[in-house]
């Protein structure tokens, strides 16, 4: 059975600051997805990483996949207010099939 | 068009009621998903169609019918729901179907559900 493991689950941090979010997964896979979600809101895609090493940047996010190491990052420079919500990673469940195994979700809260 | 419409926004059912949400998407994808959602959790797979027909379903109650009649409409009817039903259900679809390319799902905004 796929797990995929997100930590930290909560994650209060200061504008400004930098923090990295942890997608760990159990299976072999090459393929790891991260979706944002407001409160109340349906799940918006970020990044599609497609192999290992991938790198994709949108304004201050960075995600990353190792897949030797079934770990994925989100990493998040200089903080604002704005990306106050749920981050969740994903995997697809089978090799070249879905669907996709989320991960818990990461909530954070960015605080003046 | 690129995005995956859901009506209605909101519902209030009772539990001998029928009711049915419908999903949209006009991206010429493939697999359409229905999700649910409950406040603080995860999304969870109910079911998957691929090529409009159904591909996974995960153990749901039979009181939740799934039904795609064409490849950009997805249905899901409710009948005699308990009020555990009550949760965010998420649609998606993908561009490819199972099997095939990669699985970026794009969602629509949901249908937030209370069943009394």
């Amino acid at each position: 059975e796929l797990k995929v493991e997100q930590n930290p689950l909560f994650l209060s941090m200061q504008e400004g600051k930098n923090y990295t979010i942890y997608c760990n997964y159990s299976t072999t896979s090459d393929r790891l997805y991260w979706y944002r979600q407001d409160p109340g809101k349906s799940l918006e895609s970020l990044f599609v990483l497609l192999s290992n090493g991938a790198v994709k940047q949108e304004g201050r996010l960075m995600a990353s996949l190792d897949t030797k190491a079934r770990l994925s990052t989100l990493h998040i420079t200089a903080a604002v207010h704005d990306l106050s919500a749920t981050y969740f990673c994903a995997v697809d469940r089978y090799s070249g099939n879905t669907p996709l195994v989320f991960g818990k979700g990461t909530r954070l809260s960015v605080i003046a | 068009d690129t995005e995956v419409t859901q009506t209605p926004k909101h519902l209030v059912m009772g539990m001998t009621n029928k009711k049915s949400l419908k999903c949209e998407q006009h991206m010429g994808h493939r697999a359409m998903y229905w999700y649910k959602q409950k406040a603080k959790k995860p999304p969870e797979l109910m079911f998957v169609y691929s090529y409009e027909k159904l591909s996974i379903n995960e153990s749901v109650p039979s009181r939740f019918s799934p039904e795609c009649p064409n490849s950009s409409l997805l249905n899901l009817h409710l009948h005699a729901l308990q009020p555990e039903d009550s949760a965010l259900y998420l649609c998606a679809s993908s561009q490819a179907p199972l099997g095939f390319s990669y699985n970026e799902q794009f969602f629509g905004p949901g249908t937030r559900l209370t069943v009394l």
